[in-house]
This record gives structure tokens, C-alpha cells and sequence, in this order.
């Protein structure tokens, strides 16, 4: 079993559509990436969370620490959002070195 | 921010060659590491490039085929050593600032095919 799991794998939404995308982990950490990767192969660090609730612009990254889970929301979904999302985890005591998340795949559509 | 370049983009290779990497940053960091993913997969880390030391290499990655130098704080190399289709893969890398937030950036990448 993976230590992060990503749910859904893959997902489709219209334009307009609100998108939740899920993380689960099963490690202690320091702190949570939401990361995007467009098809050109590039990464984007979209959040970094050790607590709470971040929001910037259309995204918005919320974790529960003690569920050690975390959500990746998009509100207002455009076909520019689409993109592979990846959660990753900087484990407790591993100086930054980041555990990554299979990723969820967003296509959004007209 | 940080901006952070990758040379070569991509590249197409023979079996059994070598390829070098070039990772450069528009600014003096302490962490920096060497990532791969690949075809489908996520992220695996390769290594954390130590400057002015030898490279910390992450269990399942060694040196004679992954090796690397760290000449300064704004520099490094991965060697994809003695290629086989199974080095097909994006490498990538990233720094994180040396700044309480701990911000981490990622490189272009580097697609590499191996025929």
C-alpha cells in the first residue's frame, strides 16, 4: 500500500464544476504539497500545508491532521485547470525529501 | 520564487550511452535534489545533491549509475549512466529556498527516451 493515496485516479468535469480531489496518508509528516504537472512534463507547487485552510485564487487546499487527510478544491473548473494533480508529503525527520502521490488526472471540458 | 532551468529539454539515446543533466538556479539554495518519473508513474527521488560532498542517494539508486555533482550553490549534474529503455523517464530537479517557508520549486524537466 502506497503511504499517499490519491482519489479519484482520473477525473472528468465540465467547465464551471466544482472539483474535489483527495489525499490520504498513512505516515507522519512536517508538511503537504498540492502540486500540478501540465502535459509538458513542468511542476507547479500550487500549496504548502502543515494545518488548516489555504486558499489562492480559484484553489483551495484544506488538512486534518489528525484524519491525515487533505483536499484539493477548485471552484469555477476552466479547461486551463486541466492537469495531473499530485499530493505529496514531507515525512516527519526527512529534511524536505518529499513522498508523492500516484496523482489525480483533470480534464475539463466546454 | 526561483527560477530554475534544465539542459538538455529531451533527448533521444542509444543503449548503453551516458547522458549528463544540467540543473542551473537564479540564486544560491542549500537543498537541492534529482527526481524521476516514469512513463505513468510519480515521483521517485534519485538523490539529494550535496554541495562540496558526495551525493545522498535513496534506496534503490547508486551512484556508478546515477552520478552526481554539486560544484556550488546554484549548480548540478545527474548522469544517467549506461542506458537501457528502463531510463525512459522525465528527471527532474528541485530546490527548495533557503527561506522559513520552505518553498519548494521544480525544474522543467528533462524528458530522456531510450532506444
Amino acid at each position: 500500500k502506497n503511504e499517499v493515496e490519491q482519489s479519484p485516479q482520473n477525473l472528468t468535469a465540465q467547465e464551471g464544476e466544482f472539483i474535489t480531489i483527495n489525499c490520504s496518508y498513512s505516515v507522519g509528516i512536517s508538511a503537504l504539497h498540492w502540486l500540478q504537472q501540465h502535459p509538458g512534463g513542468g511542476i507547479v507547487s500550487l500549496f504548502m500545508l502543515s494545518s488548516g485552510k489555504k486558499k489562492h485564487g480559484r484553489l483551495i487546499a484544506t488538512i486534518n491532521i489528525q484524519e491525515k487527510h487533505s483536499s484539493l478544491h477548485i471552484t469555477a473548473s476552466h479547461p486551463r485547470d486541466s492537469a495531473v494533480y499530485i499530493c505529496a508529503v514531507i515525512r516527519t525527520g526527512t529534511a524536505s525529501k518529499l513522498t508523492f502521490g500516484t496523482g489525480t488526472r483533470l480534464q475539463v471540458t466546454l | 520564487s526561483a527560477v530554475i532551468s534544465q539542459k538538455p529539454s529531451r533527448d533521444i539515446c542509444q543503449r548503453g550511452t551516458s547522458l549528463t543533466i544540467q540543473c542551473q538556479v537564479d540564486s544560491q539554495v542549500t537543498m537541492m535534489f534529482w527526481y524521476r518519473q516514469q512513463p505513468g508513474q510519480s515521483l521517485t527521488l534519485i538523490a539529494t545533491a550535496n554541495q562540496g560532498s558526495e551525493a545522498t542517494y535513496e534506496s534503490g539508486f547508486v551512484i556508478d549509475k546515477f552520478p552526481i555533482s554539486r560544484p556550488n550553490l546554484t549548480f548540478s549534474t545527474l548522469t544517467v549512466s549506461n542506458m537501457s529503455p528502463e531510463d525512459s523517464s522525465i528527471y527532474l530537479c528541485s530546490v527548495i529556498l533557503d527561506t522559513p517557508y520552505n518553498e519548494q520549486f521544480f525544474g522543467p524537466g528533462t524528458r530522456l527516451t531510450v532506444l
